[in-house]
């Protein structure tokens, strides 16, 4: 059973400075997404990342896989008030799941002025 | 070009009742997913549907079915409504051409707003 893992799952941080999620997960797969969530909202898809050391970047935000070590990370650089939201990372096997992914449980991300 | 739109946003339903979810993908997305959110047990796979067949479920009791239509939308239905329903219902849809696979697609799923149950 493909179980993901995400830490931290509470951040609180200042604005201006850098810090990164991890993401690991527990069998071989050939693709990982990162979503967002604001409370009460949807999902909204920030990367897609479909191979070893594909690296995504999005204004202040910076994805990168290694399915070797079965890690994802997202970088994020001078955080502003706006970053704050939920982070998910999700997990899905092309040839097996289609569109089942598996997701961690979530990074609730703070950036206090 | 539209979103995946969900129907209703919001409803109430007390225990022992049924609902009926409704979800419109994004226009040419052929699979429609839907997804349990709740504060324990986070985002978990209901199931899936392509070419109106289920292709995929997840570990949920036989309460929870869905179907799809032609038109590509989709319906699910939860019967006889536990406490432990209650929870942010979400749909994503999905390019896929055929069988189980994306065919080269990336995979990537949309999501709609979601629609929240109540169980009282």
């Amino acid at each position: 059973e493909l179980k993901v893992e995400q830490n931290p799952l509470f951040l609180s941080m200042q604005e201006g400075k850098n810090y990164t999620i991890y993401c690991n997960y527990s069998t071989t797969s050939d693709r990982l997404y990162w979503y967002r969530q604001d409370p009460g909202k949807s999902l909204e898809s920030l990367f897609v990342l479909l191979s070893n050391g594909a690296v995504k970047q999005e204004g202040r935000l910076m994805a990168s896989l290694d399915t070797k070590a079965r890690l994802s990370t997202l970088h994020i650089t001078a955080a502003v008030h706006d970053l704050s939201a939920t982070y998910f990372c999700a997990v899905g096997k092309k040839e097996t799941s289609g569109s089942r992914l598996t997701f961690g449980e979530g990074t609730q991300l703070t950036v206090n002025p | 070009k539209a979103g995946v739109t969900q129907t209703p946003r919001y409803l109430i339903k007390t225990r022992g009742q049924q609902v009926t979810l409704s979800c419109s993908p994004i226009s040419g997305h052929r699979s429609v997913s839907w997804y349990q959110q709740t504060p324990g047990q986070g985002l978990q796979f209901l199931f899936e549907y392509f070419s109106e067949t289920q292709r995929n479920k997840g570990n949920f009791p036989g309460r929870f079915s869905g179907r799809q239509f032609s038109n590509s939308r989709s319906e699910m239905n939860v019967s006889t409504l536990e406490l432990g329903d209650s929870a942010l219902y979400l749909c994503a849809s999905s390019i896929r051409t055929s069988g189980r696979t994306t065919n080269g697609g990336t995979g990537e799923l949309f999501f709609g707003e979601g629609s929240r149950l109540t169980v009282l």
